[in-house]
């Protein structure tokens, strides 16, 4: 069975900083990984997504994810948060082998960017 | 462009009561999905289609559901609502295969409160 683990309820950054957030993945074989961001009384947008290649991938809106095959994870980056960045993120997993687009998602992070 | 569109966006059901859940797409995908959204579980998913006349569960299919008579629509039925069906319901539409596997085009979702 696949899954994904996002550690963190809530990580809180100051406008300007660098953020991170983490995610871990478990799946059987290779995997396809996801980054969804989920607006307030919104439906999910799609970030970013590794499916082969370059561990650095990027996405919507300034923010990038690296892979790491020998740690399974897969975190988000951003270089500098911005206040509108305020958002709950989702990470999300695929076994290669699967079938469809059956996604496993994490439990979600809220990010909390501050002035 | 519509998207993906989910009716009704808020539903009040008595223990017991059967009802269903609208999802439109006017992006031709084939695939779609619903999952439902409760606090500190990420998103679950309870049914998909790959095509029109293909359905198959996903984690958490009890209690609800579907059918895909066209590639547009895949209603979600609830057949007898319980209190623990509260909760916010998305469906996500997406090509089927690569290269766009996994980018999900999820709708604003439908807030469902059984009492």
């Amino acid at each position: 069975a696949q899954s994904v683990a996002q550690p963190e309820d809530q990580v809180n950054v100051a406008e300007g900083n660098p953020l991170t957030v983490k995610c871990t993945y478990s799946v059987s074989g290779n995997p396809y990984l996801f980054w969804y961001v989920q607006y307030p009384n919104r439906g999910l947008q799609f970030l970013l997504k590794y499916i082969t290649g370059d561990n650095l991938v990027k996405g919507s809106y300034g923010f990038e994810a690296e892979f790491n095959k020998s740690q399974t994870s897969f975190h988000l980056k951003k270089p500098s948060a911005l206040v509108s960045d305020s958002a709950l993120y989702f990470c999300a997993v695929r076994d290669k082998a699967g079938g469809g687009n059956k996604l496993t998602f994490g439990t979600g992070t809220q990010l909390k960017v501050e002035l | 462009n519509a998207g993906v569109t989910q009716t009704p966006k808020f539903q009040v059901l008595k223990t017991g009561q059967s009802m269903t859940l609208q999802c439109a797409q006017d992006m031709n995908h084939e695939y779609m999905s619903w999952y439902r959204q409760d606090p500190g579980m990420g998103l679950r998913l309870i049914h998909y289609s790959v095509g029109a006349g293909i359905t198959d569960q996903g984690e958490v299919p009890n209690g609800y559901n579907v059918s895909r008579s066209t590639t547009e629509d895949f209603p979600l039925r609830l057949l007898s609502a319980a209190p623990s069906q509260t909760s916010v319901y998305f469906c996500a539409s997406s090509y089927y295969g690569s290269p766009n596997t996994g980018e999900l085009f999820f709708g604003e979702g439908s807030r469902l409160t059984v009492l």
